[in-house]
């Protein structure tokens, strides 16, 4: 597709359970970037990669969160012993290296922790 | 990054200009402005950007004050479609490398019919 996609749109899930949110990004975008929203809160930045490495993941809350991009394309962010207070929409944009820092964003996948 | 200002909530009638402020007085001479919008359930979309100049764009006019604290998004014949949160920030241009975006609460722009 011609956006960023992410799956799944929406999760359900029980408190202490492990959960994978996946990005896929616009092609040729090399910058990826995973954000937290809660409900009338502005984003909250996560993590972002530079190709395969994360180059800031100065905002993941704790150890349980985790992000990957192996192949310098596809990210998945990993949530392991779900709290109820991970429940928010997660987030994800892209954007190539140049001058204008434009982020795409994806239409974000909600996480409900029961 | 500087820290914006923005109000919580504004109100604009359908058809009319809409003015959307922003106060960045800790803007460092090689930050940009940049505006960003959330229509609800959908992910953030970028606007504009500038520097020190103003900047028109088919979606909206950025007026940057000459001491460059404080900026105005117009957006000229406000829709019902304009109704979003509308995200100013200020940041470093990213001539090498990805830098994040920090966003701030935003203005809940209502456009009313």
């Amino acid at each position: 597709g011609a956006g960023v996609s992410q799956t799944p749109s929406n999760k359900v899930t029980e408190k202490g359970k492990y959960v994978e949110l996946r990005c896929d990004p616009i092609s040729g975008h090399t910058a990826l970037y995973w954000y937290r929203q809660s409900l009338g809160q502005g984003p909250e930045f996560l993590i972002y990669f530079q190709g395969t490495g994360a180059a800031d993941d100065s905002g993941l809350p704790n150890d349980r969160f985790f992000a990957v991009r192996p192949e310098g394309s596809v990210s998945t962010l990993k949530i392991q012993r779900t709290e109820r207070g991970d429940s928010a929409v997660y987030l994800c944009a892209t954007s190539s290296v140049g001058w204008t820092g434009e982020l795409f964003f994806g239409e974000g996948s909600r996480l409900t922790v029961l | 990054d500087a820290k914006t200002t923005q109000p919580p909530s504004m109100d604009c009638a359908e058809g009319r200009a809409a003015n959307l402020p922003c106060n960045h007085s800790t803007i460092s001479g090689n930050e940009y402005v940049y505006w960003y919008r959330q229509i609800h359930s959908q992910g953030p979309q970028y606007i504009i950007h500038g520097l020190k100049n103003n900047e028109t764009n088919e979606m909206a006019s950025l007026i940057i004050t000459e001491d460059r604290k404080s900026s105005t998004l117009i957006l000229p014949h406000a829709t019902l479609r304009d109704t979003a949160v509308y995200y100013c920030i200020v940041r470093v241009a990213p001539i090498q490398g990805a830098q994040k975006l920090v966003f701030g609460q935003g203005t809940r722009l209502t456009i009313n019919p």
